[in-house]
């Protein structure tokens, strides 16, 4: 099974850290996304990236930046962090296999800034 | 404006009971829709694919419905248990790879 791994399940920050959520995948999935999930929304795409060093905005980037240096790994990282960004944070990485595009989830990583 | 809205926002039924939960969407163009189960705490787990041909697809005791015509689906749950307790999430994709659409979800509850 695919698996993709959030480093951390739940993370307290004061406001102005910076702060890296950290995702890796083992399948040698080009795509990697991350998104956060707070209730009553649908998720929100924040950034994805479709090759190493390669990023792209999502639906709500402001005050996130990515980064992909190796294939496995995609980190998200809030330069400083603000209470409005506490939120649940998802990782996926996704294939494509004769055109459908199958996303895996990571367990998420439910981060409160104080 | 694409969007998708599931309803009823929660659902509470006993176990062994049938369920049917909704979704309309009005994203354009349509590659495909999918349902999502989330367990508190975890990440999405796919259950089920349809692109614009396919009508009914089962995985199980979920059973998922696509009316193209009307862009609605419906997620039917057969026999309920304990452990269909969960969020479940409707998902439309658009017209790129990287374009995906999400619900809000439904939370269903199963009460023994």
């Amino acid at each position: 099974d695919v698996k993709v791994t959030q480093s951390s399940r739940y993370l307290v920050k004061r406001t102005g850290e910076k702060v890296f959520l950290e995702c890796v995948q083992d399948m040698d999935h080009e795509n990697m996304f991350w998104y956060r999930q707070d209730p009553g929304l649908g998720l929100r795409l924040i950034y994805f990236s479709y090759d190493v060093k390669m990023k792209e905005k999502g639906d709500i980037p402001e005050g996130y930046s990515v980064s992909r240096e190796k294939k496995e790994r995609f980190s998200l990282i809030l330069e400083s962090a603000s209470t409005n960004q506490t939120s649940m944070y998802l990782c996926a990485s996704s294939f494509s296999d004769r055109g459908r595009i199958g996303y895996t989830f990571g367990s998420g990583t439910r981060l409160t800034v104080v | 404006k694409n969007q998708v809205e599931q309803s009823p926002q929660s659902l509470i039924i006993l176990e062994g009971k049938n369920c049917t939960l909704q979704c309309n969407y009005t994203v354009s163009p349509f590659s495909n829709l999918r349902w999502y189960k989330q367990d508190t705490g975890r990440g999405p787990v796919s259950l089920t694919i349809m692109t614009f041909s396919e009508n009914t697809k089962s995985n199980g005791r979920y059973t998922a419905t696509l009316d193209a015509d009307t862009k609605q689906s419906s997620l039917h749950i057969t026999a309920s248990q304990l452990s269909d307790s969960a969020s479940y999430i409707c998902v439309v994709r658009g017209d790129s790879n990287y374009q995906l659409i999400w619900g809000a979800g439904t939370k269903l509850i199963i009460k023994p």
